[in-house]
């Protein structure tokens, strides 16, 4: 079975500062990786993906996040906040099965930007 | 761009009453799933569907749930009898196919309020 930790519910950053979120994953094969946003009152939108290949991958809005094998991480970070990126991101897992193959989600963790 | 359509945005009901949820997924779409999240806490997994038939389910997904695609088009859920812990957002997405380039699509949600 698989699983996903995140590290922090709440993150506080200043606009223009480093957006960093820390995802660690747990599976028994390899693993798809996912990072989905969720705004005030509305579903969830993805933000990134990981399947294979390259390890660092973009995705919407400057966000990017990196596939750490080793580490069993897959951080997402953002160079420069930006006031509209407070919501909250999840980061989830999922492998490949004859039906279905459902995602497992972290917790969470609410990003707030002070001007 | 196609979207997952979920009905009603937000439904009151009292305990014990029969709820049903329904969701249009995106048309060409194969697997269904629902998923909820219970006001500050995680994403969990309830059900997938495929080929007209529950291909996985998780411990909450007891006999108190059931799912059915009735038309071809629209995908329900249903909550037999309610309590008032099914006070959630219940999530419904869709996937083209298995492998890691068909990701999620999620619904804007169903708040649902047991009183």
């Amino acid at each position: 079975a698989q699983s996903v930790t995140q590290l922090g519910s709440h993150v506080s950053v200043s606009e223009g500062a480093l957006v960093l979120l820390r995802c660690n994953y747990s599976s028994s094969v390899p693993p798809y990786l996912f990072w989905y946003v969720q705004y005030p009152n509305q579903g969830l939108q993805l933000l990134l993906k990981y399947t294979t290949g390259a390890t660092l991958v973009k995705g919407i809005n400057g966000f990017e996040a990196e596939f750490k094998k080793s580490e069993t991480s897959f951080h997402l970070t953002k160079p420069s906040a930006h006031m509209s990126d407070a919501a909250e991101y999840f980061c989830a897992v999922s492998v490949i099965k004859a039906a279905g193959n459902k995602l497992t989600f972290g917790g969470g963790t609410r990003v707030l930007v002070k001007p | 761009e196609p979207e997952v359509t979920q009905t009603p945005s937000h439904q009151v009901t009292q305990m014990g009453q029969e709820v049903i949820l329904r969701c249009v997924p995106i048309s060409n779409h194969l697997y269904f799933y629902w998923y909820r999240q219970i006001l500050g806490q995680k994403v969990e997994f309830l059900v997938s569907f495929y080929n007209n038939e529950i291909s996985e389910k998780s411990e909450i997904f007891d006999d108190q749930f059931s799912v059915e695609r009735p038309d071809g088009s629209n995908f329900t859920l249903k909550i037999r009898s309610t309590k008032l812990e099914d006070s959630a957002m219940y999530f419904c997405a869709s996937r083209r196919g298995v492998t890691g380039a068909n990701v999620l699509t999620f619904g804007a949600g169903s708040r649902l309020t047991v009183l």
